[in-house]
Formats: structure tokens, sequence, C-alpha cells
């Protein structure tokens, strides 16, 4: 089976551009997670779905940023207006029902490696 | 203040060594999940321990959780190259470590 999948692997844009990031959880698996990692705060929870339902999105970093998921098979995060700080790698991850919040493994994708300059 | 810190944060040592490496929090936790990062790559879960005391080995690795459930550790016995990459543990899904980056030199 595949795994999680996500686009693009990079993207270098300029400041004040629209960003956008896709993710394609494992199928079947009802929680998605977006996260952002960098090397001063580590791996951050953003947001995460269940059964494509926003949870819980308080590790947004701000009203710049926000997330959707139209259905079980597709999940965006958009930036905009980009700036410099969001310049990250940002990862999607998946869940099966009945193992998340029960030590319940994370599938990640490749991440996004996201460059504003 | 991170909820948990991992020490330490770089470890460079030669092929065939020994090596610790831990999470440590003020915190009690029903869990905790270890996962390996290599460059370019997302985490990939080794292993979840639950149960104060536990110890799951995993190859030449050996995981132990504290007996009261606010720190665990990692111990690899003779790195190799393969081993080099992101260490990382977290609890559920929620908090993940500071992470220890681990270059085994061959």
């Amino acid at each position: 089976d595949a795994g999680v999948i996500q686009s693009p692997r990079h993207e270098v844009t300029e400041m004040g551009q629209e960003v956008t990031l896709r993710c394609k959880p494992i199928s079947g698996h009802d929680y998605l997670f977006w996260y952002r990692q960098t090397m001063m705060r580590g791996l951050e929870l953003l947001i995460y779905f269940n059964n494509n339902v926003p949870i819980d999105d308080s590790g947004m970093p701000e009203d710049r940023f926000s997330a959707k998921m139209p259905n079980a098979s597709f999940s965006t995060l958009k930036i905009q207006p980009s700036e410099p700080r969001d310049s990250a790698v940002y990862f999607c991850a998946s869940t099966p029902l009945g193992l998340a919040g029960q030590n319940g493994e994370l599938f990640f994708g490749e991440g996004s490696r996201l460059t504003v300059l | 203040t991170q909820l948990l810190e991992q020490s330490p944060q770089f470890l460079s040592i030669q092929e065939g060594e020994n090596l610790t490496v831990y999470c440590n929090s003020s915190s009690v936790f029903s869990s905790l999940q270890w996962y390996r990062q290599e460059p370019g790559e997302g985490p990939v879960l080794l292993v979840t321990v639950v149960t104060g005391g536990e110890v799951k080995k995993l190859k030449r690795l050996t995981f132990q959780f504290g007996d009261a459930r606010k720190d665990s550790s990692l111990h690899i016995t003779a790195a190799q190259p393969g081993d080099t990459g992101l260490y990382l543990c977290a609890y559920n899904q929620f908090y993940f470590g500071t992470g220890t980056s681990l270059t085994v030199i061959p």
C-alpha cells in the first residue's frame, strides 16, 4: 500500500506569496495530523482531523495558517501570506481509527520543505 | 519549556561503540514512543513502552521506561552507520521531544 503522500517536496517562494501544501493520507486512516519541524522548535503539532473534521487547531501559529480536509483522501495546509519565519519542513501523518490516542502509530509522509525568501 | 527533553542533543560516535540517549520529563505518562527520522524522511515508529520499568529490545536497540513513567532511555549496542538519524521520543501524537541527532562514523 502507498504511504502518506505529500506534495510538493520542496517549495521556494517569496514573502507575501500564498503557499499550499497537500497531503493524501493512507486509505482507511481516520486521523490526519499536520506538523511543522524546525531546528529551533523541533516537531510541533499544528492541527489534526478526525473523519475530515478539525478537532484541535491550537497549534496553528497565526491566522495566516489554515487547513482543510474536504474528503477522506485529501488535506491542504495553506499559508497566506507567507513570511520567512514560516520556513520549515511540514509533515503530514495519519493513523487508523481505534489506535489514535492509544499510543497509535503515526505514519508520516516525506515532508514538504518550505523556504520563504 | 519543552514537555519532553532529550539528551544529548547531538552525538557522533565511531562504528561499534555503544551509546545511550535519554528522554526526560517532570510529567508522568501512560506511555512513550520512540521514532527514528532519517535525513529527508518522516519519522518512523520504533517502539511504544507502556509499563513503568518496561524493557523492550529491537535487535541492537534496547528501550526502557522509567519506573515512575517520567523518563525513558534508548541504548544502542555496537552502533552501525545505518543507525544514523534523529531519534525522537513522543507522547501520544501531540508532543515530540527535542530529539537526539546521532551520527555513526564508519
